[in-house]
């Protein structure tokens, strides 16, 4: 079966740095995206890796591995504004999304 | 980016009435809408595609003359949660893609709509 595997819950400090990972197995594979979900509030995409490497964008760096099956998402100089869920999701051979359960990031001042 | 709006916000009903959800896509066309379901502390759950100008594909588990998809216009596209019951309280969320940005174009979401069924 098809299985997206990152952690429940992760506490960071304030100005720190925090690293999500994320596993999958999938039927194919078309890339990898990241979203940001804010308690009660719809997912804001974060990044989309489809080619092996590092992606970064601001204080937000995502990395893919395929032949690991693998994926992080950094976060640099945490601001409380980050405390939110993070969803990993993986488009597999026929486009679908399969999403992760979530990471809920919780960071302390 | 791209603005999907999705309406209503919060909608409270009593068990037995339907409920209709709206999804528009305001500045592009997409010929591909989703609906998910999510539930609290859990990840999203997709219920179903649905496809502009045809039927909805509907997940395995979701009942599709309970939840009611249309897709009538490039712009829009509703769900309708009919008898509706209290197991059915949720936070339903649409997203769509650009026609244009292809299969794995950037998924942009509605703001979600929190369903309560007394």
């Amino acid at each position: 079966g098809q299985n997206i595997d990152q952690p429940t819950e992760m506490t960071a400090t304030e100005g720190a740095i925090v690293q999500i990972n994320c596993t999958y197995q999938t039927s194919g594979f078309n890339g990898l995206f990241w979203y940001q979900q804010h308690a009660g509030e719809a997912p804001t995409f974060l990044s989309y890796n489809v080619l092996d490497g590092l992606e970064e964008k601001g204080r937000f760096s995502s990395f893919l591995s395929r032949s690991k099956g693998y994926s992080y998402l950094l976060l640099k100089e945490l601001q409380m504004k980050d405390s939110a869920s993070y969803l990993c999701a993986v488009m597999d051979s026929n486009y679908q999304l399969i999403w992760g359960a979530g990471t809920k990031l919780i960071i302390k001042p | 980016g791209a603005v999907v709006s999705q309406h209503p916000s919060w909608v409270i009903c009593k068990s037995g009435t339907s409920v209709k959800i709206e999804c528009r896509s305001l500045d592009f066309q997409a010929t591909t809408m989703f609906w998910y379901r999510q539930f609290p502390k859990q990840s999203l759950m997709l219920m179903a595609t649905s496809n502009e100008g045809s039927k909805a594909t509907y997940e395995q588990g979701v009942e599709k003359d309970k939840f009611l998809i249309n897709h009538a216009s490039l712009t829009l596209s509703t769900l309708t949660v009919t008898s509706a019951h209290p197991e059915d309280s949720s936070f339903y969320i649409c997203s769509a893609r650009d026609r244009d940005s292809g299969d794995t174009g950037e998924l942009f979401f509605g703001e979600g709509s929190r369903l309560t069924v007394l």
